[in-house]
């Protein structure tokens, strides 16, 4: 059974940083497209980044700059390092697992960026 | 950017009656290779992340009720559930994951009447 596990949210001040995980069991994690995706309370969902077989990034403009995607394949773990956060940043995030489709998804894990 | 477009907003179906959403596309969705689009279907329940029902247009995902199904080609796309069940409220979404940014539609919620 494939599980994408992500950890490392919680509450940030303004203007800080926090590195989110995932996790990802019952496959071979580093052939596959890996993504972000955010949803920030009672609202739609957003992708963030997304990181190839190959360790090549992508990122949507509101994050350019400021989060980084990577992956440690040895460890089947995906990360987010989010820096210079903002209160807009709130929202549960999503690691996506992507086979020619977004497969699987994590439980997701709640980042709140507050003073 | 490839903007999703969902109607209604929010939908009230009767138990066992037919509910059918829609998703628009702005632009083609088409993958060469399948020769597939590109467009998935999630539901939502509160506190819950997005379950995937439909990838590819119209495949359903293992273990969905084959209530659940997906049509359309081009930049127009279907979710209809042929007959609601008390467990299918929920918001339910549209992505296209045809190239980066993936986009979704705003979600539409759906009630029982």
């Amino acid at each position: 059974e494939v599980q994408l596990v992500e950890s490392g949210g919680g509450l940030v001040q303004p203007g800080g940083s926090l590195r989110l995980s995932c996790v990802a069991s019952g496959l071979t994690f580093s052939s596959y497209w890996m993504h972000w995706v955010r949803q920030a309370p009672g609202k739609g969902m957003v992708w963030v980044s997304r990181i190839d077989p190959d360790g090549s990034t992508t990122y949507a403009d509101f994050v350019k700059g400021r989060f980084t995607i990577s992956r440690d394949n040895a460890k089947n773990t995906l990360f987010l390092q989010m820096n210079s956060l903002r209160a807009e940043d709130t929202a549960v995030y999503y690691c996506v697992l992507s086979s020619g489709f977004p497969a699987y998804w994590g439980q997701g894990t709640l980042v709140t960026v507050s003073s | 950017d490839i903007v999703m477009t969902q109607s209604p907003d929010s939908l009230a179906v009767s138990l066992g009656e037919r509910a059918t959403i829609n998703c628009k596309s702005s632009q083609s969705v088409l993958h060469s290779s399948p020769t597939k689009d590109s467009l998935a279907w999630y539901q939502q329940k509160p506190g819950q992340p997005p379950k995937l029902l439909i990838y590819w247009t119209s495949t359903r995902e293992s273990g969905v009720p084959d209530r659940f199904s997906g049509s359309g080609s081009g930049t127009d796309f279907t979710l209809t559930i042929s007959s609601l069940q008390a467990e299918d409220v929920a918001v339910y979404y549209c992505q296209q994951y045809y190239t980066p940014p993936w986009t979704f539609g705003q979600g539409t919620k759906l009630e029982i009447k």
